[in-house]
């Protein structure tokens, strides 16, 4: 089974600087994808970025940017520039090709001082 | 383009009681998955349904059914409620005619078992 370890329950960042948020988890599938969500107070969880585990180049979406360590089953989130909209429940979540369904850690609250 | 919607938004029911949840995915998506929610918790799968046909489920007994219908939309059933039912449960969303592709949240379900 999947298991997923989000070893920081909280953090905190300042305004414009970077923080990273790490994942480790556990799977024996070969064909999986990795996910990040946030969910802020609003509770809508919200796609953040996506990894196919087939790849090693590490995805970015704007501000957003992993680090993926397949061999050392890692995914951790990179969040630059951080804003004060960034604050929220961050959650990592593989997805077996053969399953279909996500695996979330217990997350990582975070928070963004001005 | 519509995302993923939930009704009703909050839910309060007492102990015994049966619940009917709703979600219509977003526009093009085959495939509805429902995950339950604990406070201060991760997300949990519960079951996924494609072609009006319960595809995947996890660890949740029998207590909780769903249906998928022919415009894709989908209800969550759950009958003999207790209270550690109480949770916001999330629908999700997707593709699978496209292969493995992201899923999508709606804003949940708060429910709340007295």
């Amino acid at each position: 089974a999947q298991t997923v370890t989000q070893s920081q329950p909280e953090m905190s960042v300042q305004e414009a600087e970077t923080v990273t948020l790490s994942c480790t988890y556990d799977t024996s599938e070969s064909d999986y994808y990795l996910f990040w969500y946030k969910q802020p107070p609003s509770r809508q969880m919200i796609l953040v970025i996506r990894q196919e585990a087939y790849k090693q180049q590490n995805a970015t979406e704007n501000r957003f940017s992993v680090n993926f360590q397949k061999a050392a089953k890692s995914f951790s989130l990179k969040i630059s520039d951080s804003q004060l909209g960034d604050a929220a429940m961050y959650f990592c979540a593989p997805l077996s090709s053969n399953t279909d369904k996500l695996i979330f850690g217990t997350g990582t609250r975070l928070q963004v001082f001005p | 383009d519509a995302g993923v919607t939930q009704s009703p938004t909050h839910l309060i029911k007492t102990r015994g009681q049966q619940v009917t949840l709703r979600c219509s995915p977003k526009s093009g998506h085959d495939t509805v998955s429902w995950y339950q929610q604990a406070l201060g918790q991760g997300p949990q799968f519960i079951f996924q349904y494609y072609e009006e046909e319960e595809r995947q489920r996890g660890n949740f007994p029998d207590r909780f059914s769903g249906h998928q219908f022919p415009n894709y939309s989908s209800e969550l059933n759950v009958n003999a409620l207790l209270l550690g039912d109480s949770a916001l449960y999330l629908c999700a969303s997707s593709s699978l005619q496209g292969g493995v592709e992201t899923q999508y949240f709606g804003p949940g379900t708060r429910l709340l078992v007295l």
